[in-house]
């Protein structure tokens, strides 16, 4: 299994513009996580879905950002429009059932708006 | 709120010199605990859980309910522990908490 994949790796775009985060959990995983990583506040959990099913988004900043999982293989963070605050490195991560289980990181998506 | 702090931003020591790395949170109940670790170019990845109670490179990590700690110790720091390390909380039935994170740096 290539674990955890995420693309895509690096996203450079301007502030205004939508941007598409990727996600494909480990097959088998039914937990599904977006993170964010910043300097300033560490990693921030900003939803997570248990069987596609959105559990908890309170961390989602705002309305700007919006998470969906179609299905067991796919999930996608959509930020619209993206502003240079949200630049950042975004991680998915999966398990096999809830957060009392090991979670699998990507390697990440690096987000610079500019 | 729960909430986990990791007091130190960064952890510079010698080779072969102790290290701690301070963890505490604030959770009723008995929360699941994990450290999470990030090398350089690497994934970030589970180092070790409350409930193994296992050592892993040398880690260990001890729950101290009286304190809400869940410090993470090893008695010699090698260079190739050099990493940013997460103190990781679960609060049974919400979502992982992490904290901000410390980076360990050990030098030669």
């Amino acid at each position: 299994d290539a674990g955890v994949i995420q693309s895509p790796r690096h996203e450079v775009t301007e502030m205004g513009q939508e941007v598409t985060l990727r996600c494909k959990p480990i097959s088998g995983h039914n937990s599904l996580f977006w993170y964010r990583q910043t300097m300033m506040r560490g990693l921030e959990l900003l939803i997570y879905f248990n069987n596609n099913v959105p559990i908890d988004d309170s961390g989602m900043p705002e309305d700007r950002f919006s998470a969906k999982m179609p299905n067991a293989s796919f999930s996608t963070l959509k930020i619209q429009p993206s502003e240079p605050r949200d630049s950042a490195v975004y991680f998915c991560a999966s398990s096999l059932g809830g957060t009392s289980y090991e979670q699998y990181f990507g390697p990440g998506t690096r987000l610079t708006v500019t | 709120a729960q909430r986990v702090t990791q007091p130190e931003k960064l952890l510079s020591v010698f080779k072969g010199a102790p290290v701690e790395l301070k963890c505490n949170y604030s959770y009723s109940g008995s929360p699941e605990l994990f450290w999470y670790v990030q090398y350089s170019r690497q994934r970030l990845q589970l180092l070790l859980r409350h409930i193994s109670r296992e050592s892993i490179k040398g880690f260990t990590a001890d729950l101290n309910k009286g304190e809400t700690s869940f410090h993470l110790k090893k008695p010699f720091a090698q260079e190739e522990d050099s990493a940013m390390y997460y103190c990781a909380p679960d609060g049974a039935g919400t979502a992982l908490i992490f904290g901000k994170g410390t980076t360990l740096s050990v030098s030669s």
